[in-house]
């Protein structure tokens, strides 16, 4: 069956400019968490959602939003961009966390400029 | 609070020796304890993962994990290094603590010499 999908894989954009990236899950998941990977920082957790409901967030600014849709297919939203948003945005996806296993997307590379 | 540490950032074998990555976490509540390995560019994919049913784990590719309550680790092993190993290794402890979240440890480059 097909995996996690994430779109764009790669886009560029300027300061002040907002962003919205895509995930599509694997069929049957209901579970989608973000997650931004950056050299400093390592992998940080943004937020998990769970048919259609924000079931926790991580340590970001309002600026990070997200939300999912009643075909369990996720948006995440950056607005006001900053340089240091430049990151790989990872989704990822499971049926029933922490106990089933949580399956990554190839990444959404972000570059602000 | 939750956290995972992983010891050296960087770790160097050679071809055919043990690989020892390391890993400690602290946990408030029984963890699920996951190792996964990222390849140049591309997203994670899991190794292997502890879900409290046996304390040794076997993962894909001969690489295995041991759970020591004791010592809180789940220390990465695989008896004989291959070329293709080389990525970054990440431990990372998954909860259901007012709601379901995965830290990450600092993740382990390792290196395979010919």
């Amino acid at each position: 069956k097909a995996g996690v999908t994430q779109t764009p894989r790669y886009l560029i954009k300027t300061r002040g400019q907002q962003v919205t990236l895509s995930c599509s899950p694997i069929s049957g998941h209901r579970s989608v968490s973000w997650y931004q990977q950056t050299p400093g920082q390592g992998l940080q957790f943004l937020f998990e959602y769970f048919s259609e409901t924000q079931r926790n967030k991580g340590n970001f600014p309002g600026r990070f939003s997200g939300r999912q849709f009643s075909n369990s297919r996720s948006e995440m939203n950056v607005s006001t961009l900053e340089l240091g948003d430049s990151a790989l945005y990872l989704c990822a996806s499971s049926l029933n966390p922490p106990v089933d296993t949580i399956y990554f997307g190839e990444g959404s590379w972000l570059t602000v400029v | 609070a939750q956290s995972v540490t992983q010891l050296g950032s960087h770790v160097s074998v050679s071809e055919g020796a043990l690989v020892l990555l390391r890993c400690n976490y602290s946990s408030s509540v029984p963890p699920y304890l996951f190792w996964y390995v990222q390849y140049p560019n591309q997203g994670l994919q899991l190794l292997l993962k502890y879900t409290s049913a046996a304390t040794l784990v076997k993962g894909i590719n001969g690489f295995e994990a041991e759970f020591k309550k004791s010592e809180t680790s789940f220390h990465l092993t695989k008896p004989s290094a291959h070329m293709s190993d080389a990525a970054e290794y990440f431990c990372a402890v998954s909860l259901n603590a007012g709601g379901f979240k995965t830290i990450f440890g600092a993740g382990t480059r390792l290196f395979v010499k010919a």
